[in-house]
């Protein structure tokens, strides 16, 4: 079955900075990686996703980038604010079904 | 938020008691799934169904069962047999349609359930 792992569990940046996440998976036949942001005691929603024949998305100030050679996507965020301080997921699946979640990255956006 | 709801927001439960969460969405959405989410962990697959009917186990079943009899409803029960239930119980929901599909999972506001 499909693992994922993500990396740092938790990553503090000084407002202004970047911040990239990083994901791994296992599963060749997985294409469709979106990430979710959760913010204390809330519901996890969708920022971003990309499917597998896209190498790079955009939207605004984030970005997720696609290398299915490697088998791994990553969620960039420039220019980073108070409010994007919470726990993003990445997630794998199979055309939109069977989601396997990675651990999750604990972001605080420093002030 | 997607139509997606889950109630009760809080729940609390004497050991050894069956409790069920109740999930129910108007998206006319096929699939639907539940997760636990213990503090500081990520998303762990309970059950899900993608269709009425029909059910499988995800991940960490073992304590808990649930019923899919109609398409806007996927209510879990969390048995007794569970050892340790306290945790935010989440429900999302996504369309299953064709291979060509990608879809993403809305997910309902959660459950905080502990156990006393």
């Amino acid at each position: 079955g499909e693992n994922v792992e993500q990396h740092p569990s938790t990553l503090s940046v000084q407002e202004g900075d970047s911040a990239v996440i990083k994901c791994t998976y296992s599963d060749s036949a997985s294409n469709y990686f979106p990430w979710y942001k959760q913010e204390l005691g809330k519901r996890p929603q969708l920022i971003i996703d990309i499917r597998s024949n896209v190498g790079e998305k955009k939207d605004q100030r984030i970005a997720v980038t696609l290398n299915k050679t490697a088998k791994h996507f990553s969620l960039h965020i420039t220019e980073t604010q108070p409010e994007d301080s919470a726990v993003y997921f990445c997630a794998a699946s199979n055309y939109g079904q069977n989601f396997v979640f990675g651990p999750g990255t604990r972001l605080s956006v420093l002030p | 938020d997607g139509g997606i709801t889950q109630s009760p927001k809080y729940l609390f439960r004497k050991e050894g008691q069956n409790v069920t969460l109740s999930c129910e969405q108007n998206l006319n959405h096929d699939a639907m799934y539940w997760y636990r989410q213990d503090p500081g962990q990520g998303l762990r697959l309970i059950y899900y169904s993608q269709i009425v009917n029909d059910f499988q186990k995800g991940d960490i079943a073992e304590g808990y069962s649930v019923s899919r009899e109609k398409k806007e409803s996927f209510p879990l029960t969390v048995t007794s047999a569970q050892k340790n239930p306290t945790a935010f119980y989440l429900c999302a929901s996504s369309r299953t349609s064709g291979s060509s599909a990608y879809n993403e999972q809305f997910f309902g506001p959660g459950t905080r359930l502990t156990v006393l």
